[in-house]
């Protein structure tokens, strides 16, 4: 099984702050590396997908890289609604697909 | 639009048996792969299980094998997940969520979720 690994596993941040959370996995997974957004008591939100690739209506001050194992996720002047759970997710093992342990952005 | 909705949680003791639904609408439901994901009280997201687009592929989280069994009815738009022999472990908020495909391999719209809690 592909094991994800986010660190940190929380930050506090303010607003108008940059953040990066990063998600290494077990074994290279070329490009199928994928983010999301989760709230409390909501459903997760595709961020970003294959890496780097904004979802619809997600706004640029994200961010994601990386290649191979090692990735990330940036987030630009953060704003109010940013602050949340981030999981990141492997799809190279399809369809046993594994998310990383999660990583909670809280306001500082 | 697209939209997801599960039913069918709810209490149950351990060793007994529930039965979860996911209706889809807002899209062609039987050209899309579809997984269970799960998330314990304060914890991070599991994948549970997936069905293909045409209900030949069935894979199973390791913990679950033997006793989910996910099902879908490309007829009423409806995905299904059948949890016998639950444990206090499987308590979670469980959702359905589509698969984008095989050239993306993400979870591209979920549904709301619903509660399983297994105690006695």
């Amino acid at each position: 099984d592909i094991q994800m690994t986010q660190s940190p596993s929380s930050l506090s941040a303010s607003v108008g702050d940059r953040v990066t959370i990063t998600c290494r996995s077990s074994q290279t997974i070329d490009n199928f590396l994928n983010w999301y957004q989760q709230k409390p008591g909501k459903a997760p939100k595709l961020l970003i997908y294959a890496v780097s690739n904004l979802q619809s209506g997600v706004p640029s001050r994200f961010r994601g890289g990386g290649s191979a194992t090692d990735f990330t996720l940036t987030i630009t002047n953060l704003q109010p609604e940013d602050f949340a759970t981030y999981y990141c997710q492997q799809g190279y093992s399809t369809p046993l697909y594994t998310f990383g342990q999660g990583t909670k952005l809280e306001i500082k | 639009q697209v939209q997801l909705v599960e039913s069918g949680g709810g209490a149950a003791q351990p060793g007994g048996s529930l039965r979860l639904s996911c209706v889809a609408s807002g899209f062609s439901f039987r050209t899309y792969g579809f997984h269970w994901v799960r998330q314990a009280p304060g914890k991070g997201l599991e994948w549970v299980a997936f069905i293909s687009d045409d209900s030949n592929k069935e894979y199973y989280e390791d913990s679950v094998k033997g006793r989910f069994s996910v099902s879908r009815d490309n007829s009423k738009n409806t995905l299904y997940l059948q949890m016998d022999g639950l444990r206090s472990e499987d308590t979670a908020l469980y959702f359905c969520a589509r698969d984008s495909g095989y050239d993306s391999r993400n979870f591209d719209y979920w549904g709301q979720g619903t509660l399983v809690s297994v105690s006695s």
